[in-house]
């Protein structure tokens, strides 16, 4: 069981936009930088955020990060079909001196 | 160009220690502010982070799977090892490894194509 959680599945149309949560601790989350990752079926997982809202080189403005308290939370917006995959959010716990996954979500887009 | 690729065995026996090796290219683990991790993922499974090791040879490992599992570098290489004692079939899986920086940490941003590592009973 991930100490961070996420739903399991989202879904939403194609132009829509969609949301996923993370929900963690003051350990991690609440006091550290937060990043999600897109993982599309048999490839490694690509870096979509970090920094809870930087975006790296190439990922376009659609995806977007933000935090509140001890959650977190990925937008995604103008939603296609390309983006069907899992997302994982992650940060650093300071407790345990470690980086924490949550538990993914798929996401389809009908 | 920043590269990374595991290599290992694709098969181990229950108990037996698995080594698992990361060559990299296009940046240097000498370089402050670099990092190398190891980031698994069971078929089917979410991702689970494993261990890290910094420039300055900093260690940090997963707290469930801390007393199996070491971490080391060889600089002149350009290589990182993982070394996991006592294998049992669940730690069959997909294992990665990644770059981190400072500037993303704790994040990576460049990762390896994996490597398929099933343990058999």
């Amino acid at each position: 069981q991930s100490v961070l959680t996420q739903p399991p599945s989202v879904s939403a149309a194609p132009g829509q936009k969609v949301t996923i949560s993370c929900s963690g601790s003051s350990s991690n989350i609440g006091n550290n930088y937060v990043f999600w990752y897109q993982q599309l079926p048999g490839t490694a997982p690509k870096l979509l955020i970090y920094d809870i809202h930087k975006r790296p080189s190439g990922i376009p403005d659609r995806f977007s990060g933000s935090k509140s308290g001890t959650s977190a939370t990925l937008g995604i917006t103008g939603l296609q079909t390309g983006d069907e995959a899992d997302y994982y959010c992650g940060a650093w716990d300071s407790s345990l001196s470690a980086v924490l996954f949550g538990g993914g979500t798929k996401l389809t887009v009908l | 160009q920043v590269t990374l690729k595991e290599s290992g065995p694709a098969l181990v026996e229950s108990t037996q220690t698995l080594t698992l090796t990361c060559t990299f290219a296009g940046f240097s683990l000498m370089t402050r502010g670099m990092r190398v991790n190891w980031i698994r993922q069971p078929p089917g499974k979410a991702l689970e982070w494993l261990a890290r090791i910094d420039w300055d040879d900093d260690k940090f490992y997963s707290a469930s799977l801390k007393t199996r599992l070491t971490i080391s570098k060889d600089t002149s290489n350009n290589q990182v090892f993982l070394t996991i004692t006592d294998t049992d079939p669940v730690d069959t899986g997909t294992y990665y490894c990644a770059r981190g920086t400072t500037e993303v940490t704790p994040a990576f941003d460049y990762w390896g194509q994996g490597t398929l590592v099933t343990v058999s009973s």
